[in-house]
């Protein structure tokens, strides 16, 4: 069975710096990739995904995701954070087969200082 | 999300009592799902639906079932309901022939006293 892991469960940074979020997964092939956003009590909003092709995959609101096959992970960035993403960031995986259920990693919490 | 609504948004429901939450999606997607959100534990499957009467279970099942008599509808429901299932209940759906990922409803807060 997949899984995914979040090593970071909270981060924090100053507003106008970079982010990265780390994701690892663990598939025996390539999976579907996804980052999904979530603010306070609101629903899960898509960020970006990879199902193949190029590795560095852009998304929705600035963000970034680059896929390594090598490392098995799916790494979120931002080159300059903005309040307004302060917020709670879930990667998920999809095995590849269209229909699967997705599952998510644990979250990271991300809070941006002025 | 356009196109798929919970209900109710909030519940407030008694030990042993059995609760019901509805999904409802106007895209005509086939596969439909249930996730339970908790802190440190990201969403969990609890079951899924690849059509109408076509239901499987998912990671946390237990304490669960679901129906489907109509590809709009996809219900939960809590058979007797625990404190261990007080949990944000979030609905999905996903067209298997896009290429997009899965629609989010704006979840049902469930609190069990």
């Amino acid at each position: 069975a997949q899984s995914v892991t979040q090593p970071d469960i909270h981060i924090t940074v100053s507003e106008g710096a970079s982010l990265e979020l780390r994701c690892n997964y663990s598939y025996g092939a390539t999976p579907y990739l996804f980052w999904y956003v979530q603010s306070p009590g609101q629903g899960l909003q898509l960020l970006l995904k990879y199902f193949s092709g190029d590795t560095l995959v852009q998304g929705i609101k600035g963000f970034e995701a680059e896929f390594k096959r090598s490392q098995s992970s799916f790494n979120l960035r931002k080159p300059s954070v903005h309040w307004s993403d302060a917020a709670e960031y879930f990667c998920a995986v999809s095995p590849y087969n269209a229909g699967n259920m997705l599952t998510f990693g644990g979250g990271t919490r991300l809070m941006v200082k002025p | 999300d356009a196109g798929i609504t919970q209900s109710p948004r909030h519940k407030v429901t008694e030990t042993g009592t059995p609760v019901t939450l509805r999904c409802h999606q106007t895209e005509n997607h086939r596969y439909m799902y249930w996730y339970r959100q908790d802190p440190g534990h990201g969403l969990r499957l609890i079951h899924y639906s690849y059509g109408v009467k076509d239901t499987d279970k998912g990671e946390v099942s237990d304490g669960y079932s679901v129906s489907r008599s109509k590809t709009e509808d996809f219900l939960l429901t809590l058979e007797s309901a625990t404190s261990s299932q007080t949990s944000v209940y979030f609905c999905a759906i996903r067209d298997p022939q896009g290429n997009s990922g899965y629609t989010f409803g704006s979840g049902t807060r469930l609190t069990v006293v």
